[in-house]
């Protein structure tokens, strides 16, 4: 199937851990974004990379750090998870402007 | 800053009925106009793309821009249950920006 995956789909953590979040996508496209939606819905871009290069970096705290080995794959790192991290986090990739969602990762922090 | 404003609803309508939903945008120079389908739980689903005034239709779908009025809608004809979901409008910046400024979403429920 051509597709965004992401793994873990869950992934519960003490505060204070360090996870990671990879993504993937076999749909041939040069950019992949990460975004961050919180309880109330709001869908809010965090990074974005172009063939490998870092195009948008929005304020995100720094204990956030993609990494994007190739163009098919976007991971991210979170150092020192906090409470209000808890969201469920999308990774996508565009063709031109239309960008595809991966199914998503619901990070719960306690 | 660029804002994307929608009625955060619910917008509830009958099934069969038309449901209509709407979208403004600040950033005068925005050129991609996107609505997405997010069911609960699920990821955003890309539905429709407009560029440039007027209509596009897509089956029951029917998305409309005006870009003099910063404005952006989209119809859903003969609406069904299965419609019943958050709706979210999305607008990109001028040519060659990879960035899209999404609404908070417009929660639709078609009531049987």
């Amino acid at each position: 199937d051509t597709a965004v995956s992401q793994t873990p789909k869950y992934l519960v953590t003490q505060m204070g851990n360090d996870k990671s979040i990879k993504c993937e996508q076999n749909l041939g496209h040069d950019t992949m974004y990460w975004y961050k939606q919180d309880s109330k819905k709001f869908l809010k871009i965090m990074f974005s990379y172009n063939n490998k290069e870092l195009i948008i970096n929005e304020t995100v705290p720094n204990r956030f750090s993609p990494k994007s080995p190739d163009k098919a794959h976007l991971n991210l790192h979170i150092n020192s998870l906090e409470l209000g991290d808890s969201a469920v986090y999308f990774c996508a990739s565009s063709r031109a402007n239309e960008q595809f969602f991966g199914p998503g990762t619901r990070l719960t922090v306690l | 800053q660029k804002e994307v404003e929608q009625n955060s609803g619910p917008l509830s309508v009958p099934e069969g009925a038309i449901a209509s939903l709407n979208c403004t945008y600040s950033d005068r120079v925005s050129q991609s106009f996107f609505w997405y389908r997010q069911y609960s739980g699920k990821s955003p689903e890309l539905i429709m793309s407009i560029y440039s005034n007027g209509d596009k239709e897509d089956g029951r779908f029917t998305a409309q821009l005006n870009k003099a009025s910063q404005y952006v809608s989209l119809l859903i004809r003969d609406s069904q249950p299965s419609d019943s979901a958050t709706y979210l409008c999305a607008v990109n910046a001028g040519a060659g920006s990879y960035q899209l400024t999404f609404g908070k979403g417009t929660k639709l429920s078609v009531i049987p």
